[in-house]
């Protein structure tokens, strides 16, 4: 297993701004996955990052609204831009395990919320 | 979409009942995957069980998967205090050689003292 930190865990913030989250792991991994869940909802895939490469994101999802740096094995972060209250959600990010099969490790979540 | 629809929805049963929740899925997968929040928090991944498994136990959780019917069941045992929380089962989907993963619409489980 991977232990996975976020920073910030929760943020009020106001309509316009942007916000910036951090999300280490304590081992190397390829991929880094980030999720939005709205209140109330299941996960949605934002985007995949891999080490060296562009960001994949996912369809409804773009690259001005949620920039991604991905500067090494153990680090990403997403920035929520010019961010509005349809943006309050709980974004959270993950990492493959080592096994066979994909399953995912989470962070403990950050609770965004815009005035 | 390829997202897993649960039911139901929510669940209230009381504590040392079993819980069972089930979902159900759209296309040919090669694993599922059971997941537990915790009151908005991360999630916690519970259990995988593969395509050519029907069943699968870990302690109190009990999993099954029929792949003719694109559904499985996750039934909780002797339930406790502590296993309130919302259930997600997930499914991968290969999307350009990067595994993805796909998540239902979870339950909201209660557990009464």
């Amino acid at each position: 297993s991977a232990v996975i930190s976020q920073k910030p865990s929760r943020d009020i913030c106001q309509r316009g701004t942007s916000l910036t989250i951090q999300c280490q792991v304590d081992s190397q991994v390829t991929m880094m996955f980030w999720y939005r869940q709205q209140p109330g909802q299941s996960l949605t895939l934002i985007a995949t990052a891999n080490q060296g490469s562009e960001a994949t994101y996912e369809s409804g999802f773009v690259i001005d609204k949620f920039p991604i740096s991905r500067p090494n094995l153990t680090f990403s972060t997403l920035t929520v831009s010019n961010m509005s209250p349809e943006d309050s959600s709980i974004y959270l990010c993950s990492v493959e395990g080592r096994g066979a099969y994909n399953e995912q490790f989470f962070g403990p979540g950050t609770r965004l919320t815009v005035l | 979409s390829q997202q897993g629809e649960e039911d139901p929805q929510a669940l209230s049963i009381q504590e040392g009942e079993n819980a069972t929740m089930n979902c159900s899925y759209k296309t040919s997968i090669n694993n599922l995957q059971w997941y537990r929040q915790n009151s908005g928090r991360g999630l916690v991944h519970l259990i995988l069980i593969r395509s050519n498994e029907r069943e699968k136990h870990s302690g109190r959780l009990r999993v099954t998967l029929d792949t003719s019917k694109k559904s499985s069941s996750l039934l909780i045992t002797a339930s406790r205090a502590a296993d309130t929380a919302s259930y997600f089962c997930a499914t991968p989907i290969s999307n350009f050689g990067n595994e993805k993963l796909t998540f239902g619409t979870g339950t909201r489980l209660t557990i009464i003292p």
